[in-house]
């Protein structure tokens, strides 16, 4: 089964500075989709960024970024120049690429998340 | 463009009671999808519909039914509700069922069971 780790519960960043939050998974496939969510005190979850394993280059959403490193199966986010609005829990997530029987094709799988504070 | 919208946003029930969470994307999406966060987790999928007429179960679907009434809705039964089922309720589409296709989330729902 795929498990996704987030190793850092909590983490805080200078308003302008930038911040990485860690993320490792582990999986027996080859294709498959990683994401990072948002969820602000909302509880609405936003899509932020997401990387297709097949590609060797790193997504990049405007001040978001990610460091894919699939040897190591790892997967951080890279928040640049920290903006108050960033403020939220952040959601790493995996979903294998290829069908197969039963339920667990089209589930994400989530980690724990890491409570992200901006300080201005 | 309203997304995904889900009633109740809140909602309390005593131990034994039923309720239906709803679920409406105007997205024209195929897929929809039901999860559920506990405090300190991410999110689980209780079951999911690849398309319009079919369902199916994902990880937790015990004490849950389901409904894909339409392409637009998808609704969550709790039959007989347990203190275990307290919980945030999400509800999710996207255009596809397949790995790739981003999943678009509603506002949730709080439910506390007592």
């Amino acid at each position: 089964a795929q498990t996704v780790t987030q190793s850092q519960p909590e983490m805080s960043v200078q308003e302008a500075e930038t911040v990485t939050l860690s993320c490792t998974y582990d999986t027996s496939e080859s294709d498959y989709y990683l994401f990072w969510y948002k969820q602000p005190p909302s509880r609405q979850m936003i899509l932020v960024i997401r990387q297709e394993a097949y590609k060797q280059q790193n997504a990049t959403e405007n001040r978001f970024s990610v460091n894919f490193q699939k040897a190591a199966k790892s997967f951080s986010l890279k928040i640049s120049d920290s903006q108050l609005g960033d403020a939220a829990m952040y959601f790493c997530a995996y979903r294998r690429l290829r069908a197969n029987s039963g339920g667990s094709n089209y589930k994400l799988t989530f980690g724990k998340g890491t409570l992200l504070t901006v300080n201005p | 463009n309203a997304g995904v919208t889900q009633t109740p946003k809140f909602q309390v029930l005593k131990t034994g009671q039923s309720m239906t969470l709803q679920c409406a994307q105007d997205m024209n999406h195929n897929s929809m999808y039901w999860y559920r966060q506990d405090p300190g987790m991410g999110l689980r999928l209780i079951y999911y519909s690849a398309s319009e007429g079919t369902t199916d179960k994902g990880e937790v679907p015990n004490g849950y039914n389901v409904s894909r009434l339409n392409k637009r809705e998808f609704s969550l039964r709790l039959e007989s509700a347990a203190p275990s089922q307290t919980s945030v309720y999400f509800c999710a589409s996207s255009e596809l069922a397949a790995g790739g296709n981003t999943q678009y989330f509603g506002p949730g729902t709080r439910l506390t069971v007592l």
